[in-house]
């Protein structure tokens, strides 16, 4: 089974922080993406990775930054959290070679920033 | 033109109701409509997923229905159970693409 972790389940933060959230996933898959997820307005994406090293930004990435050293580990920065980036956080994951287009999702880390 | 509308935002349905929630899209480029499970705590997860080359896919008490022409998909649950108590989102892509677009997911309660 595909497993995507993500390094705190919730997390409480002070406006004006930097925040930084994991994910690891163990299947070697090259691409990586990080979500935020608001009520009524379903997954957003905020960053994505195409493979080591590689980045693109999504529909939302002002004020996130992300960092892809290792191909299973994708980290999304939040360099000075306010409190508009209360929100739940996903990250999934996906093999570039696949018949469709599954991505494979983390439990989500619940963060809210004061 | 490439947004996916999905509506209802919330549905309560009485066990062994049938449950369907709708999405609309724009993009005619799009070529695979999945939709994604997710309960509380957990991240989505997929469910099932349809080619524009079928009108209708089953897998047990779930059905994808699409519309083509009108540019609609539909997931239907027959029998619906407490268990299918989730938020359930719809989304597309293109082939080339492995960015789905997502629609803003319907909360499923199923009253006992």
């Amino acid at each position: 089974d595909v497993k995507v972790t993500q390094s705190s389940r919730y997390l409480v933060k002070r406006t004006g922080e930097k925040v930084f959230l994991e994910c690891v996933q163990d299947m070697d898959h090259e691409n990586m993406f990080w979500y935020r997820q608001d009520p009524g307005l379903g997954l957003r994406l905020i960053y994505f990775s195409y493979d080591v090293k590689m980045k693109e930004k999504g529909d939302i990435p002002e004020g996130y930054s992300v960092s892809r050293e290792k191909k299973e580990r994708f980290s999304l920065i939040l360099e000075s959290a306010s409190t508009n980036q209360t929100s739940m956080y996903l990250c999934a994951s996906r093999p570039v070679f696949m018949s469709y287009n599954e991505q494979f999702f983390g439990p989500g880390t619940r963060l809210t920033v004061l | 033109q490439q947004q996916v509308k999905q509506s209802p935002q919330s549905l309560i349905v009485q066990k062994g109701g049938i449950s369907i929630i709708n999405c609309a899209y724009e993009n005619t480029a799009f070529d695979y409509f999945p939709w994604y499970q997710q309960f509380p705590g957990k991240g989505p997860a997929l469910l099932i997923a349809i080619r524009p080359d079928v009108s209708e896919k089953k897998e047990g008490r779930f059905t994808i229905s699409f519309n083509k022409s009108a540019k609609q998909f539909s997931l239907h649950i027959m029998d619906s159970q407490p268990g299918d108590s989730a938020t359930y989102f719809c989304a597309a892509s293109t082939g080339s693409n492995y960015q789905l677009i997502w629609g803003a997911g319907t909360k499923l309660i199923i009253k006992p």
